[in-house]
């Protein structure tokens, strides 16, 4: 099946820090999504980004899915940023097609 | 945004005893609903997939007699833990989507199961 690597697996940051996440994936992919999860566990949806460039607040993402990765980055963070960001992609065929396969996740703490 | 329900969002019961844990899709139509499990510190795995009317199809690995699903509608999918046990103890996170096959996915808040 399609591998979903993220990196830095951990990151700690001051408040006011700007930060890049990297999903790597092996396979082509019809949809990538960034999620953060909150403390209560909550999937929060950030980005619905298979390529191309959005913006949304202090949030921005890049997938360039010719070269298999995407990046998240977060300007100017805060404390209520913290928490686990995961990428999830949904693969173009063959096996793992019909789900999303999660990344182990990035865990980010925010300090003040 | 669109938004999932899930309910309970803890629950605590006794070794061999069956949870339902309803899934809900409050403003939109989900053709397709899906269900994933969270161990503590880890990613999510998938459980199953199940469409409205259909089958569900269960993840390699996954007992189907032990998880059982049942998505009777467009906006209502459920999930029951059978003869629970302590090893059954874990997040269980529904999501579903409204379009396409691999449309954007939106996730219920999670329910806590506890299996004494």
């Amino acid at each position: 099946g399609i591998q979903v690597e993220q990196s830095p697996p951990d990151l700690i940051l001051q408040e006011g820090a700007n930060s890049t996440l990297r999903c790597n994936f092996s396979d082509s992919v019809n949809n990538l999504q960034w999620f953060h999860q909150n403390p209560w566990g909550q999937l929060i949806n950030l980005f619905y980004i298979p390529s191309g460039t959005k913006q949304n607040g202090r949030l921005s993402a890049t997938t360039v899915a010719t070269e298999r990765y995407s990046l998240l980055y977060i300007s100017s963070s805060q404390t209520t940023d913290s928490g686990v960001y995961f990428c999830a992609v949904w693969r173009a065929g063959g096996t793992s097609y019909g789900k999303l396969t999660f990344g182990q996740g990035t865990i980010l703490t925010v300090h003040p | 945004g669109a938004v999932v329900s899930q309910h309970p969002s803890r629950v605590i019961c006794k070794s061999g005893t069956s949870v339902k844990i309803e899934c809900r899709s409050l403003d939109f139509q989900a053709t397709t609903m899906f269900w994933y499990r969270q161990f503590p510190k880890k990613s999510l795995m998938l459980m199953a997939t199940s469409n409205e009317g259909s089958k569900a199809t269960y993840e390699q690995g996954v007992e189907k007699d032990k998880f059982l699903i049942n998505h009777a509608s467009l906006t209502l999918s459920t999930l029951t833990v059978t003869s629970a046990h302590p090893e059954d103890s874990s997040f269980y996170i529904c999501s579903a989507t409204s379009g396409g096959a691999y449309n954007e996915q939106f996730f219920g808040p999670g329910t806590r199961l506890t299996v004494l």
